[in-house]
């Protein structure tokens, strides 16, 4: 079964300063990983996604997340926040054979100016 | 190209009374998936859809819970005698499926029906 794990339930940044949210992933077998974002209200926005072409993704709105098979990490970044990047994150995975997605429980980003 | 849409947006019901809720994937998916997510988690899978066929179902699906796809478009999910802790936002999302490339796995979400049970 597949499951993934956000650390860190809230996350704040300045604006300009480095994001990194972080997730890492259980799956017997390789997984198809994704990356969305919500705004308050509203539904799930795709960020990027992995689905074994290349390791590093690169997504909208200037993230990008490597997928680390040794680690089980597929941590998103971004080199610097915006305050319009002041969301709900959600990392999510999709093991072969199966159509459902799991999520991780989310982590809220706070950019201060 | 239109986005997965959701109907209602809002809905306020007493404990007991049925609700339905409709959802309009993108055109030409096959593939229309039903998710429930409650405050501070993410969403939770319910069932998923391949055209008409309804070939997965979560636990999380009661008896009270039904979901219909009939003729392989829209699709509409019942909660028949709601309870409290039904209040939750529910979030119906739709991919390619077979002939998508490399999207057909990639599943675009609605806005979301946001229930609450009084």
């Amino acid at each position: 079964a597949q499951s993934v794990t956000q650390l860190g339930s809230h996350v704040s940044v300045s604006e300009g300063a480095l994001v990194l949210l972080r997730c890492n992933y259980s799956s017997s077998v390789p997984p198809y990983l994704f990356w969305y974002v919500q705004y308050p209200n509203q539904g799930l926005q795709l960020l990027l996604k992995y689905t074994s072409a290349a390791t590093l993704v690169k997504g909208i709105n200037g993230f990008e997340a490597e997928f680390k098979k040794s680690e089980t990490s597929f941590h998103l970044t971004k080199p610097s926040a915006h305050m319009s990047d002041a969301a709900e994150y959600f990392c999510a995975v999709r093991g072969t054979g199966r159509r459902a997605l799991t999520f991780g429980s989310g982590t809220r980003l706070q950019v201060q100016p | 190209d239109t986005g997965v849409s959701q109907d209602p947006r809002h809905k306020i019901t007493k404990r007991g009374q049925n609700v339905t809720f409709r959802c309009d994937p993108i055109s030409e998916h096959n593939r229309l998936y039903w998710y429930r997510q409650t405050l501070g988690q993410g969403p939770e899978f319910l069932t998923y859809f391949q055209n008409e066929a309804q070939l997965e179902k979560s636990r999380l699906l009661s008896d009270r819970f039904s979901a219909e796809r009939p003729k392989g478009s829209f699709s509409t999910l019942e909660i028949q005698r709601t309870e409290q802790g039904d209040s939750a936002m529910y979030l119906c999302a739709s991919s390619p499926g077979t002939g998508g490339g490399h999207h057909q796995e990639t599943q675009y979400f609605g806005p979301g029906t946001r229930l609450l049970v009084l």
